[in-house]
C-alpha cells in the first residue's frame, strides 16, 4: 500500500546551519509532493511543493529535491533560524485526485 | 483575511453523544478536507470534497460523516462518538481539485470520554 515516512523523527541543528529533512514514499505513481510546517498549537502551513516532472524546486531559503529512482524527497532549509523550529511533514498525492497522504513528521529544533 | 475557521476549538464530551465540528473557508475554494492528527501517526485524511455535493472517503472514514451543501462549509459529524475518536482534527481547503497547497484551520481538539 501507499506510505509516506520519514528517516528521522527529530533533528537538532545550530542556528545558521543548513537543515535537511528526509522523506521516503512508496507509491511510484505519485505525481505531486508537498512539505508543510506545523508550529505548536497551529495547523500545518504550506512551505513548498513539487511535481513529479521536476527534480528540484527552490523557494525562499528552502529547496525541495525529488529523487524518483529511490522514491525519496528532501527539504533543505538554508541558514536555519529559531523561527524554523517546528514539525515538518511531507505529503504525497494518494490513490485519487483528492487524497493526500502525510508522513509522520520530523521535529526540527534550532539551537541558538 | 483568508482563513479556514473551525468550531469548536476544544470539546470534551461523552461516548454516544452526537457532535458536529464546523469548518468554514472564505476563499471560495472548491476543495475541502478533514484530517485527524494522532501522536506518532501524523495526519490522516478522513473525508474530502472536490466540490459542492461531492464527497469521498479518505483513509480513515469509519465513524464519521460529512456534508457539502454549500461551497464555504464542510461540517464533520460524529453520530455516535467513541473514545478512539479522541484526537486533534484539522480542516483544510484548496482552490482546485488536488495538486494544490491546502490551507489549514487551527484545529479542533476532541476528547471523548
Amino acid at each position: 500500500g501507499e506510505s509516506v515516512g520519514l528517516h528521522l523523527p527529530t533533528l537538532s541543528v545550530q542556528e545558521g546551519d543548513n537543515s535537511i529533512i528526509n522523506c521516503a514514499y512508496s507509491n511510484s505513481a505519485s505525481d505531486y509532493f508537498i512539505w508543510y510546517k506545523q508550529e505548536s498549537g497551529k495547523g500545518p502551513q504550506f512551505i513548498i511543493d513539487i511535481r513529479s516532472n521536476m527534480d528540484k524546486r527552490q523557494g525562499q531559503r528552502v529547496t525541495v529535491l525529488l529523487n524518483k529512482t529511490v522514491k525519496h524527497l528532501s527539504l533543505q532549509i538554508a541558514a536555519t533560524q529559531p523561527g524554523d523550529s517546528a514539525v515538518y511533514f511531507c505529503a504525497e498525492k494518494g490513490r485519487s485526485q483528492g487524497n493526500l497522504i502525510f508522513g509522520k513528521g520530523t521535529k526540527l529544533s534550532v539551537k541558538p | 483575511e483568508a482563513q479556514v475557521t473551525q468550531n469548536p476549538r476544544y470539546l470534551i464530551t461523552v461516548t454516544g453523544k452526537k457532535l458536529t465540528v464546523t469548518c468554514s473557508q472564505n476563499m471560495n475554494h472548491e476543495y475541502m478536507s478533514w484530517y485527524r492528527q494522532d501522536p506518532g501517526l501524523g495526519l490522516r485524511q478522513i473525508y474530502y470534497s472536490m466540490n459542492v455535493e461531492v464527497t469521498d472517503k479518505g483513509d480513515v472514514p469509519e465513524g464519521y460523516k460529512v456534508s457539502r451543501k454549500e461551497k464555504r462549509n464542510f461540517p464533520l459529524i460524529l453520530e455516535s462518538p467513541s473514545p478512539n475518536q479522541t484526537s486533534l482534527y484539522f480542516c483544510a481547503s484548496s482552490s482546485r481539485q488536488g495538486n494544490q497547497p491546502q490551507h489549514f484551520g487551527d484545529g479542533t481538539r476532541l476528547s471523548i470520554l
